[in-house]
């Protein structure tokens, strides 16, 4: 199993450009998440997913927007890229929702907003 | 919101020490999980404890949950170069098990 997978792994943006990160997974895994990781503030939940057509908020959401139209994939959009956006990105999964159980996370995307 | 806060924000050891590294959280929870991140890397789970549970153990490492004082440690004994990484305690809370909280880590760096 390639586990969590994520594309690309580095990106500079100009803002206002938008773009689609990528993030996959092999497990069957019915939860998929993303969060950003930024210095000093650990990780951020964006957006979640229980299934496939099903997604909800998580904590910092705006200027972010996901699908789920497959059990595998689960891209996070930019629709207009802003310097604040600039963060490392991570995709993880789970069998179970994310509190019940080992989330498997991505090896990351790395974001530079000029 | 954060809802665990990790102690120290580092700490540096030598190698065969151990370290400690604690995790206090404000509201009740459902479990509690640390996890490992080596620099540049994604995050790796290590333990899982429950709310009901007050000690686990998986090889080196030992964690405690103290649901009174809202607080949990996480134990590495006999350290290595290797278990330099960053370790966040991680919270899902409020009766929701969908949104899974994490602190802001202790960075440990183990000197040969």
């Amino acid at each position: 199993n390639a586990g969590v997978t994520q594309t690309p792994k580095f990106q500079v943006l100009k803002t206002g450009q938008s773009m689609t990160l990528q993030c996959a997974q092999d497990m069957n895994h019915e939860y998929m998440s993303w969060y950003r990781q930024d210095p000093g503030m650990g990780l951020r939940l964006i957006h979640y997913s229980v299934g496939a057509g099903i997604t909800d908020q998580g904590e910092v959401p705006n200027g972010y927007n996901v699908s789920r139209s497959t059990t595998e994939d689960f891209p996070l959009r930019l629709l207009s890229a802003a310097p604040s956006q600039t963060s490392v990105y991570f995709c993880a999964s789970s069998y179970s929702p994310g509190g019940q159980e080992t989330q498997y996370f991505g090896p990351g995307t790395r974001l530079l907003v000029l | 919101s954060q809802q665990g806060e990790e102690d120290p924000q580092a700490l540096s050891i030598q190698e065969g020490e151990n370290a400690t590294m604690n995790c206090s959280y404000k509201t009740s929870i459902n479990n509690l999980q640390w996890y490992r991140q080596n620099s540049g890397r994604g995050l790796v789970h290590l333990i899982l404890i429950r709310s009901n549970e007050r000690e686990k153990h998986s090889g080196r490492l030992r964690v405690t949950l103290d649901t009174s004082k809202k607080s949990s440690s996480l134990l590495i004994t006999a350290s290595r170069a290797a278990d330099t990484a960053s370790y966040f305690c991680a919270t899902a809370s409020g009766g929701s098990n969908y949104k899974l909280t994490f602190g802001k880590g202790t960075l440990l760096t183990v000197n040969p």
